[in-house]
């Protein structure tokens, strides 16, 4: 079973649609849950992050992490085709010490792919 | 503008060759890292490097070498190039000084097939 889980879609849904991508995961350990944007021929992008639990709102995009169930999600309100990309969930452990370095491995979801059409 | 730049964009090579996909930033981060992307497995890291003295093996190292030539400089060698390794390669970036995220910025990725 893979740690994080990610629907890849494809997603295909009318402008000004409110927009829903999950990823579930099952390392509890994992602190820090982030959602990259990645438009065709570009590499991924950060969005937005969270901190352990609860929402964070960002203009049209809110990311809810959920740690009790091991859920997360990003909600994109009023879907423009400027949406139009992959999304990837990323989650990262607290950071651990390698080599005496502090570091955070990010793992990744498989990536949705999201088309918004006018 | 401060970026991350990988060179070649695109490659086509035959099994059995020597490959090198080099990375360029001018960030002035510290750390850098090479994923590959796959459709339906998402991005996993093969190394990654926090100063030029420091190499470290990611998830998936085998059939993979790597050079930190330089803060700036980071390059990936495949040394017997194989089908399988047909994949979008990503060089990253990230700021030791950024103390709570650790955002990576990545750059244009490399579009490799081998046949």
């Amino acid at each position: 079973q893979k740690e994080v889980e990610q629907d890849p879609g494809p997603l295909s849904v009318p402008e000004g649609a409110i927009v829903s991508l999950n990823c579930t995961y099952s390392n509890s350990a994992f602190q820090y849950f982030m959602w990259y944007r990645q438009y065709s021929r570009k590499g991924p992008e950060l969005l937005m992050y969270t901190y352990s639990s609860g929402n964070k709102e960002d203009g049209r995009f809110t990311a809810q992490v959920d740690k009790s169930s091991k859920y997360i999600s990003l909600f994109i309100r009023d879907s423009q085709p400027s949406d139009s990309a992959t999304y990837l969930c990323a989650m990262k452990l607290v950071r651990s010490l390698v080599g005496g370095t502090s570091y955070g491995k990010l793992t990744f979801g498989q990536g949705t792919i999201l088309t918004v059409h006018p | 503008d401060a970026d991350v730049t990988q060179t070649p964009r695109n490659r086509i090579t035959k099994t059995g060759k020597r490959i090198m996909l080099e990375c360029s930033q001018t960030k002035g981060h510290d750390r850098m890292y090479w994923y590959r992307q796959d459709p339906g497995l998402g991005l996993r890291l093969i190394y990654y490097s926090f100063d030029v003295k420091d190499i470290n093996k990611g998830e998936i190292s085998d059939g993979y070498s790597v050079s930190r030539q330089a803060q700036a400089k980071f390059s990936l060698s495949l040394e017997s190039a194989i089908p399988n390794q047909t994949a979008l390669y990503f060089c990253a970036t990230s700021d030791l000084r950024a103390r709570e995220i650790d955002e990576q910025f990545f750059g244009p990725g490399t579009r490799l097939t081998v046949l």
